[in-house]
């Protein structure tokens, strides 16, 4: 299985800071890369899909992509305590398959 | 639409007991996948199914672990014989002709 890495430890940011988290990943072919969030005790769930260079905003969730340096970003702007959980990022191997990352925990504080 | 469907939610067994875990997942979904997540890890693919066929199980230990999706719909994952380092949550997904996976609520498994 292809590796995907997310080596930031916990990061807390205030309420209504910008939390920035970033993975890279090992197969150069991986087309397509996610980040899911996962609250505790709760399954992962779909917030961001990329699949081109550049930048890619969603509300307050924007992913970044840079395919030469093989890394993968996501900003919180206006993080919230509900953006409080451990954010996933995922790559695809081919035939639909995605490796994940081990997660980042993101603690908001109010 | 209705989601990932999985049972049990919990489930508490001795070592070397067997167990089997139960996904539907969503209607049209042709791509069903098993993941295994250990606490403080990402998931991890076992095995991935295209309708009725396996596409990858390379990483199912089968010596112990076996799955299966008859008629293309639903699945189940089944481990026999169990061991403590099984503890995990066990994830269902499924996907339609893409990557992007939609998870069910998991089942949560404890061997002691």
């Amino acid at each position: 299985q292809k590796e995907v890495e997310q080596n930031s430890g916990p990061l807390s940011v205030p309420e209504g800071a910008i939390a920035s988290l970033n993975c890279t990943y090992s197969d150069r072919g991986s087309q397509s890369f996610f980040w899911y969030r996962q609250y505790s005790g709760k399954s992962p769930e779909l917030i961001m899909s990329i699949y081109s260079n550049g930048d890619k905003e969603d509300g307050r969730f924007t992913a970044q992509l840079n395919k030469a340096s093989q890394y993968v970003s996501l900003l919180i702007r206006d993080s919230q305590p509900s953006d409080s959980a451990t954010y996933l990022c995922a790559a695809d191997y081919g035939n639909n398959r995605l490796a994940f990352g081990k997660g980042n925990q993101v603690v908001v504080i109010p | 639409e209705a989601g990932v469907a999985q049972s049990p939610r919990y489930k508490i067994i001795e070592k070397r007991q067997s167990v089997a875990f139960w996904c539907n997942p969503i209607s049209g979904h042709a791509t069903l996948y098993w993941y295994q997540q250990i606490l403080g890890q990402g998931p991890k693919l076992l095995i991935q199914f295209q309708n009725n066929g396996v596409v990858d199980d390379s990483q199912l230990p089968k010596d112990r672990f076996s799955a299966e999706r008859l008629k293309g719909v639903d699945s189940t994952l089944k481990i026999q014989p169990a061991k403590l380092e099984d503890s995990a949550v066990y994830l269902c997904a499924s996907s339609f002709g893409q990557p992007e996976a939609f998870f069910g609520q998991g089942t949560r498994l404890t061997v002691v």
